[in-house]
């Protein structure tokens, strides 16, 4: 189906493991958006990318890894988990013209014990 | 500092009557402005957005209002259904680029 997912759905971990998020998109949009959501926060951008090969920091990118050598996938790695990384995470795409609006995909909830 | 921000996290209105939520920036080069709406369990749905030249844009029963001189934006919901009840994001972006900065999210319960 067309569309944005996101996988796991759920994950539990420990402190300290490699966790790695996928996020497939079926649109071809040039940008892809990783936020996490946090009670008080909002969304808050992690990393984002404007192309294959081409990414940039967000506002909260400490901790994280990403990485895009397809157009379509956009994984992201939290290379050793910590309880403060507990939190959902959003993938997001938009296309490179027009005006801002984003796709969001339905969420990881993850939990870093 | 959040450069967006939504002072309300939460609001509860009574069905077919007016939902008001607003939204408030700081950053002058903030142009262009977009709700998002989030059930539980799902991903945020972009709602309904204005520019910076507009200050109203209406869709349905949703409006959209920005007053620049106050950078603050509100949204309107008329009449309010128990299906509206979800978290409302407000986001915000400069004229360059695609990257939004987005508000806390205010919850709406419309209550039948």
């Amino acid at each position: 189906d067309a569309g944005i997912t996101q996988s796991p759905r759920y994950k539990i971990t420990e402190t300290g493991r490699q966790v790695t998020l996928m996020c497939h998109q079926t649109w071809s949009h040039s940008y892809m958006f990783w936020y996490r959501q946090d009670l008080g926060h909002g969304l808050r951008l992690i990393y984002y990318s404007a192309a294959a090969d081409i990414t940039d920091k967000g506002e909260v990118p400490d901790g994280y890894v990403v990485s895009r050598s397809k157009t379509e996938n956009f994984p992201l790695t939290l290379e050793s988990a910590t309880r403060s990384q507990t939190s959902v995470y959003f993938c997001a795409s938009g296309r490179r013209e027009g005006r801002n609006e984003q796709f969001f995909g339905p969420g990881t909830r993850l939990t870093v014990l | 500092d959040q450069q967006v921000k939504q002072n309300s996290p939460s609001l509860s209105v009574q069905e077919g009557r007016i939902s008001i939520l607003n939204c408030d920036y700081t950053n002058s080069m903030f142009d262009y402005f977009l709700w998002y709406k989030k059930y539980p369990a799902e991903g945020p749905t972009f709602l309904i957005s204005i520019s910076s030249i507009k200050d109203k844009n209406e869709d349905g029963r949703f409006t959209v209002f920005l007053n620049k001189s106050a950078k603050h934006l509100s949204l309107h919901i008329v009449p309010s259904q128990p299906g509206d009840s979800a978290v409302y994001f407000c986001a915000a972006t400069p004229n360059a680029g695609n990257m939004l900065t987005f508000g806390g999210g205010t919850r709406l319960m419309v209550k039948p």
